[in-house]
């Protein structure tokens, strides 16, 4: 079983503010890492792939980077606004399993206004 | 983006019926689809992975007698979970992989047997 630990498992913070989550998931036979934002009543939406130990990717105020070796990944927004609340889920892929994610419980974000 | 259709969104069933819940891939032809169940603060978990024009592989203690799956044409798989019990109520999410491996979530389904 893929232990996939997420942290912290909610969090509040104000509009404005910068923030950032941790994904821990075991290094062996990694092949890649999944996250993905997924808003109430929505279907969960890609945010990143990240495949490299040392892979660092950005879209907008959000950002991630990749450590294969030691098994974490973080996920940083800068400047959270209200539309950014929602939970965030980071699921790795395991060499030979492509496509199979195996999920973290998600870190539940909630800006306020 | 590409859109995956899950049908119902929610559902309130008696004990010992069945029901069936679809995945539709809109706008790409999808030839392997997964099925999740989530409890309640839980994490998504695998139940089955969907190959078209074949059958399901089911993860380590999911009945496959149970959780039906049928993945008929390259755009639409199907779960039925039969005789439904009170303990199989949960929410059912599927995701669709494309051919240039992206994948693509339908929104879920609630299921509540009473």
């Amino acid at each position: 079983i893929l232990n996939v630990e997420q942290s912290p498992q909610s969090l509040h913070v104000q509009e404005g503010d910068s923030t950032n989550f941790t994904c821990s998931f075991p290094s062996s036979n990694f092949y890649a890492l999944h996250w993905y934002r997924w808003e109430t009543a929505k279907s969960p939406e890609a945010l990143f792939v990240m495949t490299l130990n040392g892979d660092e990717k950005k879209k907008g105020r959000i950002s991630a980077t990749l450590n294969t070796k030691e098994g974490y990944s973080y996920l940083y927004i800068k400047g959270s606004q209200p539309e950014d609340s929602a939970t965030y889920l980071c699921a790795p892929v395991r060499s030979g399993n492509t496509g199979k994610l195996i999920f973290g419980q998600g870190t539940t974000l909630q800006v306020k206004p | 983006g590409a859109v995956v259709s899950q049908h119902p969104s929610r559902v309130i069933c008696k004990s010992g019926t069945s029901v069936k819940i679809e995945c539709r891939s809109l706008d790409f032809q999808a030839t392997t689809m997964f099925w999740y169940r989530q409890f309640p603060k839980q994490s998504l978990m695998l139940m089955a992975t969907s190959n078209e024009g074949s059958k399901a592989t089911y993860e380590q203690g999911v009945e496959k007698d149970k959780f039906l799956i049928n993945h008929a044409s390259l755009t639409l798989s199907t779960l039925t979970v039969t005789s439904a019990h009170p303990e199989d109520s949960s929410f059912y999410i599927c995701s669709a992989r494309t051919v240039n491996e992206k994948l693509f979530f339908g929104s879920g389904t609630q299921l509540s047997v009473l």
